[in-house]
């Protein structure tokens, strides 16, 4: 199985600040990565798919990037609404797995 | 406006048995492939299964094999997933997912509010 290990778990950050989540793969993935955001109570929402494709209605200050087997995600400004669990998952081949997910908070 | 509703959660003793329903609306449901994912009470995401559009393909995370059957009925726009021999492990809160995209493209676009599995004696 492939395992994606997501750094750091916490992240204490102020609003305006530029913000990046690294996710490593255990595996060669090409770009078949995708991240979603969770606030708390509520369902997962997709940011990012295929490393570095933004999912329409997706605020343009996130953005993904990398291949293989390293990937970011960046928030170029922090918004108050992006304080939240961000989680990376691969679909390169079964079983699909998820990071352990960043916790975002305010610092 | 898409929408996932789920239902079916409940407490369950170890060993048990229970079936879980999403019922879907907003879209046309047999075009897209469907999946279950889940979450345990303060942890992270868990991918649990996939289904094909006509029900042929079916995969499934190694710690739910030959336990759990995921199934659809396209003509009622319905996803299920059959849950036997129930484990303390498997308590969680249960989504039902839309896969978006052809293959390389794929996320997680539309998801319900989830159904809560309790697994204890």
């Amino acid at each position: 199985d492939i395992q994606m290990t997501q750094s750091p778990s916490t992240l204490s950050a102020s609003v305006g600040d530029r913000v990046t989540i690294t996710c490593r793969a255990s595996h060669s993935i090409s770009t078949w990565v995708a991240w979603y955001q969770q606030k708390p109570g509520k369902a997962p929402k997709v940011l990012i798919y295929k490393a570095s494709s933004l999912e329409s209605g997706v605020p343009s200050r996130f953005s993904g990037s990398g291949s293989g087997t390293e990937f970011t995600l960046t928030i170029s400004s922090l918004q108050p609404d992006d304080f939240a669990t961000y989680y990376c998952q691969h679909y390169d081949s079964y079983p699909w797995t998820f990071g352990q997910g960043t916790k975002v908070e305010i610092k | 406006e898409v929408h996932l509703v789920e239902s079916g959660g409940d407490l369950v003793q170890p060993g048990g048995s229970l079936r879980l329903s999403c019922a879907a609306s907003g879209f046309t449901f047999s075009n897209y492939w469907m999946s279950w994912v889940r979450q345990a009470p303060g942890k992270g995401l868990e991918w649990v299964a996939n289904i094909k559009q006509d029900g042929s393909e079916k995969y499934y995370v190694d710690s739910v094999k030959g336990r759990f059957t995921i199934s659809r009925d396209n003509a009622k726009n319905s996803l299920d997933v059959q849950m036997n021999s129930l484990r303390a492990e498997d308590t969680a809160m249960y989504y039902c997912a839309r896969l978006q995209g052809t293959s390389g493209w794929y996320r997680f676009d539309c998801w319900g509010q989830g159904t809560l599995v309790t697994v204890s004696s």
